[in-house]
């Protein structure tokens, strides 16, 4: 089944603006985390959040889980214009101990005009 | 921090041969390495889970003779795309996680990826 599907699969918005994504799973996770995709380019880690915690920052960032909604949201403030790049979110499962492969979301491309 | 390479960052060949990707953690052991594959504006799908000293683990779907992997060491795995078709070509993404079982960890660390296009 699908897991991690982001909305909205694009998303244009004005420098400076804050920038929202969501994401939706649907089996049991241990953790989930979002990266980061620039053109062509590998994936940066942003931020991880365990199954028992609901918000967690990191600079710009925000992020939030739902497990009994089973969705979670990604928050960029005051947007600038090298944010621009696509954003996934990612989860493993619970038996994995953090060393399972990764399924991945159909991603956010996030643009930001200057 | 944990860095991850991959070699080589792009590589075109010609439909019947066969291309190794290279993955490699510069300063950290990691006893499992994951491969990924990426078709343009999608997402990325989990290929295969390779461990150190054993064979791949690979989702469904994907052809283990295929997609040769081997994880030599524990710090280099490789990906050989073996009588490579021009439907092969892709973004070929590998992960490593610094020690196996760290749940909450840091997440996986990745690599630059590797575009492939055969003709």
């Amino acid at each position: 089944s699908q897991q991690g599907e982001e909305d909205p699969q694009a998303l244009s918005i004005q420098e400076g603006e804050n920038a929202t994504m969501n994401c939706s799973y649907k089996t049991s996770i241990n953790n989930l985390q979002w990266y980061r995709q620039n053109s062509g380019r590998g994936l940066v880690h942003l931020i991880l959040i365990r199954s028992n915690e609901r918000e967690k920052h990191s600079g710009r960032l925000r992020v939030t889980l739902d497990t009994s909604k089973k969705s979670s949201s990604l928050l960029i403030t005051a947007s600038r214009a090298a944010d621009t790049a696509s954003y996934f979110c990612a989860t493993g499962s619970p038996s994995g101990g953090g060393a399972d492969g990764l399924t991945f979301g159909k991603g956010t491309h996030l643009i930001i005009q200057p | 921090g944990a860095v991850v390479s991959q070699h080589p960052s792009r590589v075109i060949c010609k439909s019947g041969t066969s291309v190794k990707i290279e993955c490699r953690s510069l300063d950290f052991q990691a006893t499992t390495m994951f491969w990924y594959r990426q078709f343009p504006k999608k997402s990325l799908m989990l290929m295969a889970t390779s461990n150190e000293g054993s064979k791949a683990t690979y989702e469904q779907g994907v052809e283990k003779d295929k997609f040769l992997i081997n994880h030599a060491s524990l710090t280099l795995s490789t990906l050989t795309v073996t009588s490579a078709h021009p439907e092969d070509s892709s973004f070929y993404i590998c992960s490593a996680t610094p020690i196996p079982g760290l749940a909450g960890g840091v997440g996986q660390f990745f690599g630059p990826g590797t575009r492939l296009t055969v003709l």
